[in-house]
């Protein structure tokens, strides 16, 4: 129990255009969900933490403007990398916080974005 | 500022051995701690949690905690060629949303 699928897998999209990411919590309410990025041979970056039904709070030095995250329900929230460029090419991967579970993270499977 | 510090390695043993993986933390009021695997190209998977000081056995893993110095390891008993990965540790604390603050992970390599 407790997966979180995460798509598309991989994608390649040309400069200058949006891409979105979904994750989907599928047999729990995610109500937090944590984003990630992790470029080659480096641990993951949380880029923002989102919680159902509010804005996503951002961390320092990530532009909300660029990274646009929803989270309107509790089964899925969403990344859109704006005006993609090839320094944005990463790993991206969701996160939920199991409520109520001391164990309580589970991952997607990552995105891997290319940007050319 | 909350941090992990890992020893990124590369830390190589061969198989059949015991991989010993650590790291330290930056504060007292940490409270959970996670021992994650990650595979090339893929996302981390969850090896143990730990909360409370000593050991926590599972399988072939063994964590240790001990918070008075504010370490905590990983061993890999019976170290297998598929255990060939970066583990990378993380824990968190009751507030700020839980976020999880990682540690920049250790590559293990089990040789033949």
């Amino acid at each position: 129990g407790a997966v979180v699928s995460q798509h598309p897998s991989w994608v390649i999209c040309k400069s200058g255009t949006s891409v979105k990411i979904e994750c989907r919590s599928l047999d729990f309410q995610a109500t937090t969900m944590f984003w990630y990025r992790q470029f080659p041979k480096q641990s993951l970056m949380l880029m923002a933490t989102s919680n159902e039904g509010s804005k996503a709070t951002y961390e320092q030095g990530v532009e909300k403007d660029k990274f646009l995250i929803n989270h309107a329900s509790l089964t899925l929230s969403t990344l859109t990398v704006t005006s993609a460029h090839p320094e944005d090419s990463s790993f991206y991967i969701c996160s939920a916080r199991l409520t109520g579970r001391v164990d309580g993270y589970t991952f997607g499977s990552g995105t891997r974005l290319t940007v050319v | 500022q909350k941090e992990v510090e890992q020893n990124s390695g590369p830390l190589s043993v061969p198989e059949g051995a015991i991989a010993s993986l650590n790291c330290t933390y930056s504060d007292r009021v940490s409270q959970s701690f996670f021992w994650y695997r990650q595979y090339s190209g893929k996302s981390p998977e969850l090896i143990m949690s730990i909360y409370s000081n000593g050991d926590k056995e599972d399988g072939r893993f063994t964590a240790q905690l001990n918070k008075a110095s504010q370490y905590v390891s990983l061993l890999i008993r019976d170290s297998q060629p598929s255990d060939s990965a970066t583990y990378l540790c993380a824990w968190t604390w009751a507030g700020n949303n839980r976020k999880l603050i990682w540690g920049l992970g250790t590559s293990l390599a089990v040789n033949p």
